[in-house]
């Protein structure tokens, strides 16, 4: 079945460091892709999507691009702010509107 | 903008209780989804509702039921609550069709189940 990995956390950076997250899937069919974030207390929120290959999803600074041949939706920033803190979760959607998400990757960013 | 609300942020109970936890949105969305969030596991799907008074099975079924009188509510009903039961847990809604890849979270309801 479809699935979602992404590489397993904590990840601690300083402010301003680069970051990359990955994540590759495994789908049947031609998935929307997606990142969500999870702030500390707060429910899941989209961060950014693609729905095609090679598309870029792009959002507050992260960017990740859809490629088809690696099986890959990394999320990327160029420069990290403590309020990046977070719970990352990859995600895919194939097959009506169902959602599957990765195990999360926690993200800490030291000042 | 989108608003998923959840009855309750932290919620304390014993074994063997009744348990209901309420979502409601207020976006006119046809999909509502209940899902648990444990650590290192992710999120998992425990059921899901296409229309009022459908329900699905998500991942994750046993133990749980819902409930979904109207369009806008989506209530997860723990029959006999047991200590297992204690997580995290997310409520979401999405449109049908175009777009409804994008699902819309409350804020969670933390349960602990003594």
């Amino acid at each position: 079945g479809d699935s979602v990995t992404q590489m397993e956390g904590p990840v601690t950076l300083s402010e301003e460091a680069f970051l990359t997250i990955n994540c590759t899937y495994t789908a049947t069919g031609y998935p929307s892709l997606f990142w969500y974030v999870q702030y500390p207390g707060e429910g899941l929120q989209l961060l950014l999507k693609a729905t095609k290959a090679d598309d870029k999803g792009s959002n507050k600074g992260f960017e990740a691009t859809y490629r088809k041949e690696t099986t890959s939706f990394h999320l990327e920033k160029g420069s990290v702010q403590v309020s990046d803190s977070a719970v990352y979760f990859c995600a895919l959607s194939d097959k009506g509107d169902k959602i599957i998400f990765g195990k999360g990757t926690r993200l800490h960013i030291l000042p | 903008d989108v608003k998923v609300t959840q009855s309750s942020r932290y919620l304390v109970k014993r074994t063997g209780e009744k348990v209901f936890l309420e979502c409601v949105q207020d976006m006119d969305h046809e999909n509502m989804f209940w899902y648990r969030q444990d650590p290192g596991l992710g999120l998992r799907l425990i059921y899901f509702s296409y229309d009022v008074k459908m329900k699905e099975k998500g991942d994750i079924p046993e133990g749980y039921s819902v409930s979904r009188e109207k369009k806008e509510r989506f209530s997860l009903i723990l029959e006999s609550a047991s200590t297992n039961q204690t997580s995290m847990y997310l409520c979401a809604s999405s449109l049908s069709g175009e777009g409804g890849d994008t699902q819309y979270f409350g804020p969670g309801t933390r349960l602990t189940v003594l």
